[in-house]
């Protein structure tokens, strides 16, 4: 079946210090959506990705779907501590799995 | 609206008893999704619902768990006996159309002693 893989699986940056997290499917997927969840809280949607290729921007995240539409990314500029949490991928190919995560913790 | 309510927030119960989570969707949402994150296995989708019926349950661990829907206002997730193994946060979740945008609840947080 698809196997969402994930990395790294932690990440801690100093503030002001770039952040990217990569995902890979073993098939390819319909889209992509990425997820934060905070500590304690539940996943909050950011965007989803659904053509092959596409770049997607929303402030300091920049978020891409590569061409094969296999993998995907999350790169965030100038982290702040706001940034604090695990971001998730979650490949939709029928049936929506998600990544194991990446934890980001920030040093003010 | 006031989002995907969840009940209980947490649960602490021993081994061998009922337990029973709540789910209330997002109004006009037809997708209700059940999830459960571990630390070992993450995120894993249990089951889900379209108009109340259910269409994918292979998430399922076996056949202690069971959930039904019996309106579009409600579903509940039920393990008969539980197990310290199946301490977890259960997630339900729901949406429009199947697979998009996911409006996850807080979580019900289960401790089987």
């Amino acid at each position: 079946g698809q196997q969402v893989m994930q990395i790294p699986q932690y990440q801690h940056v100093q503030e002001g210090e770039d952040f990217t997290t990569y995902c890979n499917s073993s098939t390819t997927l319909s889209n992509i959506q990425w997820y934060k969840q905070r500590p304690g809280g539940h996943p909050v949607f950011l965007i989803q990705l659904v053509k092959s290729g596409e770049v997607k921007k929303q402030k300091r995240l920049t978020f891409q779907f590569g061409e094969a539409k296999k993998n995907s990314s999350l790169h965030i500029t100038a982290t702040q501590t706001t940034d604090v949490g695990t971001y998730f991928c979650a490949g939709n190919n029928n049936d929506m799995r998600f990544g194991a995560g990446t934890r980001l913790t920030v040093k003010p | 609206d006031a989002g995907v309510i969840q009940s209980p927030r947490h649960e602490v119960t021993e081994m061998g008893q009922e337990v029973t989570l709540r789910c209330k969707p997002i109004s006009g949402h037809d997708y209700l999704f059940w999830y459960r994150q571990t630390m070992m296995r993450g995120l894993e989708l249990l089951i889900y619902f379209n108009n109340n019926v259910p269409i994918d349950d292979s998430g399922m661990p076996e056949d202690r768990f069971s959930a039904k829907m019996p309106n579009a206002s409600f579903s509940t997730l039920k393990i008969q006996p539980s197990e310290p193994r199946d301490s977890a946060v259960y997630f339900c979740a729901s949406s429009f159309v199947v697979f998009g945008e996911l409006f996850f609840g807080e979580g019900s947080r289960l401790t089987v002693l």
